[in-house]
């Protein structure tokens, strides 16, 4: 597709319950990266992967999270036994590298109640 | 730890006047950085970078300035109009010789420019 494409939008969950966030990256991009932005922060980086190479799960808050690229092509991002502290909006980007940024979808915006 | 650091949450400047946001970092091993502008309910948006080898970059109305001895990067919006009115974020990344690796970013700042 033309951008990185992420769904769903909007994701409204119990608390307790697992969630599952989808990325598509820009075709042909090699890197693909999850960042996260809670309500008044930056933007907090969680994992990046790169081709074929292990991916950098630095970022990753707890066990709970954990990501996986198929393909080395689309991601998800999963939330198990979500707390009210991961609501924030869940953003995704990809690159192909060189002297450009990086572009960002839209987000998934995720509220835990 | 907050490595990437914008210390003005916020600011305001008059539209056709010049708007200076501002970043530090602490990280002597980054060499790439990157201005990004948002609005609300979309994602980041890149508008500028600058490798460590330069120490100016510009491009049309926005110039990226780099200081690498104080750590600090500014990004200057000259002249500024309101569809500028967004949350920036400052970004920096330690490459080194490939072309990609990932972004650290700032907490951000929201600049409005009034008419």
């Amino acid at each position: 597709g033309a951008g990185v494409s992420q769904s769903p939008s909007n994701k409204v969950t119990e608390k307790g319950k697992d969630v599952e966030l989808r990325c598509d990256p820009i075709s042909g991009h090699t890197a693909l990266y999850w960042y996260r932005q809670s309500l008044g922060q930056g933007l907090e980086f969680l994992i990046y992967f790169q081709g074929n190479s292990a991916p950098d799960k630095s970022g990753l808050p707890s066990d709970r999270f954990s990501a996986e690229r198929t393909g080395g092509s689309v991601s998800t991002l999963t939330i198990q036994r979500t707390q009210q502290e991961d609501s924030a909006v869940y953003l995704c980007a990809s690159s192909l590298g060189g002297a450009g940024g990086y572009t960002f979808g839209s987000g998934t915006r995720l509220t835990v109640v | 730890d907050q490595q990437v650091k914008q210390n003005s949450p916020s600011l305001s400047v008059q539209e056709g006047r010049i708007s200076i946001l501002n970043c530090d970092y602490t990280n002597s091993m980054f060499d790439y950085f990157l201005w990004y502008k948002k609005y609300p309910a979309e994602g980041p948006t890149f508008l500028i970078s600058i490798s460590s080898i330069k120490d100016k970059n510009e491009d049309g109305r926005f110039t990226v300035f780099l200081n690498k001895s104080a750590k600090h990067l500014s990004l200057h919006i000259v002249p500024s109009q309101p569809g500028d009115s967004a949350v920036y974020f400052c970004a920096a990344s330690s490459r080194g010789g490939s072309n990609t690796g990932k972004l650290i970013f700032g907490q951000g700042t929201t600049l409005q420019v009034k008419p």
